[in-house]
This record gives structure tokens, C-alpha cells and sequence, in this order.
């Protein structure tokens, strides 16, 4: 069974930095795109960013280009999300999310989730 | 960017009655060199994460139950539950995947009448 389970989430002031892990198991990590996906209280999905299977590619939502840094460790399982420069707006829910594959970028496997909350 | 937009926001629709959601992109997701639509459809209960139902437009994703179902093509896809059931109450958003950045529609809320 896919199991993704983030950790890292917590109250952080504007400007501050908080970096994200998600633990994965049941499936063979190194063989998929990873993502990050969050959700503001209340409010929808979005995308905020996603990783090759080797961590080679790189991709990230306008909205957090510069601030944030999505990364992996394939030998742990682990995908991360490095938050710098934390605004307000970045207040979410994150999710932790696999990628099916290059060609096929739908989520079918998603973690429980992270809040962050960016308050002074 | 490919905007999603979703139609209506919310309906109410009586146990065992058909629901549908409309979902549109602002240019096509239809692929040439494979004829297919690369827009994804998720459930999401209170408190859970979402949950993968629909991709391809129309391919049920393994254990969903077949009153879930997807159609469209190029930038209008309809959502449809065809007999609603207590446990359906979620909301739902389309994902279109053609391109990064890859956005999601704004979600459909639906409820039982």
C-alpha cells in the first residue's frame, strides 16, 4: 500500500523559513515525479511544484519561484520542501503527492497533509 | 497557463439522482499524438485529502465505483455521479495535466437535497 506521510508543518512569522519532509513507502520512490500540492483554509487546490525521479528536474508554481526548493533523497524515501521568504498567502495546507509518471502528471496518491501557518 | 474554470459551485442533488459538474479549460488538453485528453477529476471529503477518481477524462482509476464517470473532449469535460449516494458528499475539482503548471479547477461542492 502508498503511504506518504508529511511532517515539518508548523507556525512560522512572515519572512521565516519551515522545510517540509514527506515519508514514502509502499511503492518504488525512485520511479516516480514527486509533487507538492497545498490548499489555503477554505479554499482549493494548487500546485506548487514537482520533481524528476532523479531530482535532476525541477518545476514550481509563478507564486513561490526563488522562495521555495523542492528536493528528494531517494535512498530514504523522502521528498522535502525547503520554504523561504514565508508571506502569509503561502498559509496552507501542504500535500505530499505522486505523480504517475512523466507523461501521465495526474496525483494518484496523496499524504495526509502539513499545515503551515504563516502569522506573526 | 491553462485556466480551469468549473461550473456550477455548489449543487444539491436528492439520494439516488443524477449530479453533474461541468469543467472547462482555456485551451485544449487534447494531446495530437496520442488523442488524449489529459484532464483528471479528484473527490475530496472534509478533512481528507483529495482522492484520484477520473483521468484520462474518462478512465476510472482501479476500486471507484462506476456511478462515477467522466466525458468531453478538447476544453469541455462533464463530470457525472449517476445515482448519488450519501457518501459522495465531497467537492470535487478537475485537473487539467497537458502542461505545467498543472491547475486544478476551483471545485464543485456537492451536497445532498
Amino acid at each position: 500500500e502508498v503511504q506518504l506521510v508529511e511532517s515539518g508543518g508548523g507556525l512560522v512569522q512572515p519572512g521565516g523559513s519551515l522545510r517540509l519532509s514527506c515519508a514514502a513507502s509502499g511503492f518504488t520512490f525512485s520511479s516516480h515525479w514527486m509533487s507538492w500540492v497545498r490548499q489555503a483554509p477554505g479554499k482549493g487546490l494548487e500546485w506548487v511544484a514537482k520533481i524528476t525521479q532523479d531530482g535532476g528536474g525541477k518545476y514550481y508554481v509563478d507564486s513561490v519561484k526563488g522562495r521555495f526548493t523542492i528536493s528528494r533523497d531517494n535512498a530514504k524515501n523522502s521528498l522535502f520542501l525547503q520554504m523561504n521568504s514565508l508571506r502569509a498567502e503561502d498559509t496552507a495546507v501542504y500535500y505530499c503527492a505522486r505523480l504517475l509518471s512523466s507523461g501521465s502528471q495526474y496525483f494518484d496518491s496523496w499524504g495526509q497533509g502539513s499545515l503551515v501557518t504563516v502569522s506573526s | 497557463d491553462i485556466v480551469m474554470t468549473q461550473s456550477p459551485d455548489s449543487l444539491a442533488v436528492s439520494l439516488g439522482e443524477r449530479a453533474t459538474i461541468n469543467c472547462k479549460s482555456s485551451q485544449s488538453v487534447l494531446h495530437s499524438s496520442n488523442n488524449k485528453n489529459y484532464l483528471a477529476w479528484y473527490q475530496q471529503k472534509p478533512g481528507q485529502p483529495p482522492k484520484l477518481l477520473i483521468y484520462w477524462a474518462s478512465t476510472r482509476e482501479s476500486g471507484v465505483p462506476d456511478r462515477f464517470s467522466g466525458s468531453g473532449s478538447g476544453t469541455d469535460f462533464i463530470f457525472t455521479i449517476s445515482s448519488l449516494q450519501a457518501e459522495d458528499v465531497a467537492v470535487y475539482y478537475c485537473q487539467q495535466y497537458y502542461s505545467t503548471p498543472l491547475t486544478f479547477g476551483p471545485g464543485t461542492k456537492v451536497e445532498i437535497k
